[in-house]
């Protein structure tokens, strides 16, 4: 069992490109979280979907940003028109069930905005 | 807003000591309490989830106890190695949060030779 794979590891993109982050659960997860890490702050939750549904998009901005887990295929986190603000870590975890059990985080993609 | 606090920010130790960390987190619509061990370019490693007031879970030289009626958790390193050098991260789910993490700033440790 892989884990939970996220690609690419690193992104540089320039201002007003999109940025595509993908995660691939692990085997049997249907639950899915994206979380992003803020250069000198703490993780912080953005999107929980479940297979074709977002469950809660609370902490995800309003605008440019978006997150889907279609029925085949990984989880994407798109973000539009990026702004240097936007450099960040962003992780995502998988768990087997809701709750947060056996939550299973994957290595991150580091967003640099150029 | 749920807030989760986390004390020290950093520590610095000897190997051979031990160490302890605090976890602070609201006491109501309390659901499970988490503790992540995370180094540098990797992902975060769960350590333990708890979720019964008084619960102690231990593994190896780490262990954790909860409190959910005053809100803290401790977290405990007996015999610190320079291989437990990370940052230590707590998270709190809420029962009605649906598996979302609310995450502390997290501890940094460092254990020197």
């Amino acid at each position: 069992n892989a884990g939970v794979m996220q690609n690419p590891r690193h992104l540089v993109r320039r201002r007003g490109q999109e940025a595509r982050l993908r995660c691939s659960p692990m085997k049997g997860h249907s639950h899915v979280y994206w979380y992003r890490q803020l250069p000198e702050e703490g993780l912080k939750f953005m999107v929980y979907l479940q297979k074709e549904n977002i469950i809660d998009e609370s902490g995800m901005p309003k605008e440019r940003f978006s997150a889907e887990f279609p029925k085949e295929g990984p989880s994407i986190l798109r973000i539009q028109q990026v702004v240097r603000g936007d450099s960040a870590a962003y992780f995502c975890a998988s768990s087997l069930a809701r709750g947060g059990y056996g939550y299973t985080f994957g290595s991150g993609t580091r967003l640099t905005v150029v | 807003i749920l807030n989760v606090e986390q004390s020290p920010q950093s520590l610095h130790v000897q190997e051979g000591d031990s160490t302890n960390f605090t976890c602070s987190f609201p006491s109501s619509n309390f659901y499970a309490l988490h503790w992540y061990r995370w180094e540098t370019a990797k992902s975060p490693e769960a350590l333990f989830v708890m979720t019964l007031n008084g619960d102690e879970k231990k593994k190896g030289r780490i262990s954790a106890t909860l409190n959910t009626k005053e809100g803290y958790s401790y977290l405990y390193i007996k015999g610190s190695q320079p291989e437990d050098s990370a940052t230590y991260l707590c998270a709190f789910t809420g029962d009605n949060q649906g598996g979302k993490l609310i995450f502390g700033q997290g501890t940094e440790l460092s254990v020197k030779p």
